[in-house]
């Protein structure tokens, strides 16, 4: 069975940093691509991240440019996101959702991100 | 980059009626897109990818159309377990791959 589980959510001052992970298993990690979504709350979901198989193509989202880094571990099994400069509107969910090149086939249950003071 | 539109922004029908959704895409996007569900405190779900085809273990009342700028997904029988918020999302040119704002589906 697929599974992707994030972790690292919590809350975090402006200005602040925090690094999310997703845990895959159930299939091998290597061979997809994924990607980081996430959803603040009441609004639509919101396209973050994007990262090949060996992470060797990378995309972000204008919003998270410069301040957002994807990363992935295939040894590990783990995806990451390492999220600097954080202001309020980071504020959301944030789900790793695996890509099979045609769409997100499956997703974790999501990591929540409060960005306050 | 490609703006994706959806309407009606709401949908309230009752149980056994049929839903068609609609999609629209600020340029082509081909067939390469496709159409989410999420519930509630959940993660979106894939329904449909490229255009018409059914994601592994959807059921055969979903259904999707479409090509170019204008996409229709049709629920042909409501279900109570339907109601959600359904978003279409392309992959014809990337990056981004935006989201549409979505459409929320009410069971009555």
């Amino acid at each position: 069975e697929v599974q992707l589980v994030e972790s690292g959510g919590g809350l975090v001052q402006p200005g602040g940093s925090l690094r999310l992970s997703c845990a895959a298993s159930g299939f091998t990690f290597s061979s997809y691509e994924m990607n980081w979504v996430r959803q603040a709350p009441g609004k639509r979901l919101e396209w973050v991240s994007y990262i090949s198989s060996s992470g060797s193509t990378i995309y972000y989202a204008d919003s998270v440019k410069g301040r957002f880094t994807i990363s992935r571990d295939n040894a590990k099994n783990s995806l990451y996101l390492q999220m600097n400069s954080l202001r309020a509107e980071d504020t959301a969910v944030y789900y790793c959702g695996r890509w099979d090149g045609k769409g997100g086939d499956h997703w974790g249950q999501g990591a929540l991100v409060t960005v306050s003071s | 980059e490609i703006v994706l539109t959806q309407s009606p922004a709401t949908l309230s029908l009752s149980p056994g009626e049929r839903a068609t959704l609609s999609c629209r895409a600020s340029q082509s996007v081909s067939s390469y897109l496709a159409w989410y569900q999420q519930k509630p405190g959940q993660a979106p779900r894939l329904l449909i990818y490229d255009a018409s085809n059914r994601a592994t273990g959807i059921p055969a009342r979903f259904s999707g159309s479409g090509s170019g700028t204008d996409f229709t997904l049709t629920i042909s029988s409501l279900e109570p377990e339907d109601s959600a918020i359904y978003y279409c999302q392309q992959r014809s040119n990337w990056p981004p791959i935006p989201f549409g704002p979505g459409t929320k589906v009410d069971i009555k």
